[in-house]
């Protein structure tokens, strides 16, 4: 079994400060975790995404996360924080071993990111 | 390149009633899943469908189910509604479900259940 916890359903932060989104996990197997974004009445864009390549991980917007196996962490950072990051931002962990097939990804509650100007 | 499109955006039903979701995935994708979101539960994965066959399912009761046609399009029908069903309803799709394959969302389809 596989679960998401993030920490803080709402984060408020100043236009330019640093942007810290939590990200716990749990799972029986290597995992695959994915940070989406979602803006009022869209669906989910990916952020990023880890696949054990490297645990320090690019995306877009200037975002980025580290995985830390020993913490189970895979917290979302941005150095600077613009009023267009305000959205809700979801974290996600996926194990599929299947052999084929989407298990379906395992996300978290949510964390609502207010930008104050 | 086109996104996946779900019709209709916004549903409104009564209690009782069935009601059917339509998602066309993006060209060349042949894996389509199906989310619920609601507050109080989150993301919830329904299940996924590849080749017009259903790969993998989540936790929901029978009451929801779907199918996929051989153009990949994707419908998921839930009978008999209930309050609790109302719901965000977002339909991604990936070229094939694979563990590295990038999902990509719709916009969702909005039901309300009175």
């Amino acid at each position: 079994a596989q679960s998401v916890t993030q920490l803080g359903s709402h984060v408020s932060v100043s236009e330019g400060a640093l942007v810290l989104l939590r990200c716990n996990y749990s799972s029986s197997v290597p995992p695959y975790l994915f940070w989406y974004v979602q803006y009022p009445n869209q669906g989910l864009q990916l952020l990023l995404k880890y696949t054990s390549a490297a645990t320090l991980v690019k995306g877009i917007n200037g975002f980025e996360a580290e995985f830390k196996k020993s913490e189970t962490s895979f917290h979302l950072t941005k150095p600077s924080a613009h009023m267009s990051d305000a959205a809700e931002y979801f974290c996600a962990v996926s194990a599929s071993f299947s052999g084929g097939g989407a298990d379906g990804l395992t996300f978290g509650k949510g964390t609502h990111l207010i930008i104050q100007p | 390149k086109a996104g996946v499109t779900q019709t209709p955006r916004y549903l409104i039903k009564t209690r009782g009633q069935q009601v059917t979701l339509s998602c066309s995935p993006i060209s060349g994708h042949r894996s389509v899943s199906w989310y619920q979101q609601t507050p109080g539960q989150g993301l919830q994965f329904l299940f996924e469908y590849f080749s017009e066959t259903q790969r993998n399912k989540g936790n929901f009761p029978g009451r929801f189910s779907g199918r996929q046609f051989s153009n990949s399009r994707s419908e998921m029908n839930v009978s008999t509604l209930e309050l609790g069903d109302s719901a965000l309803y977002l339909c991604a799709s990936s070229l094939e479900g694979r563990d590295l394959d990038e999902q990509f969302f719709g916009p969702g389809t909005r039901l309300t259940v009175l």
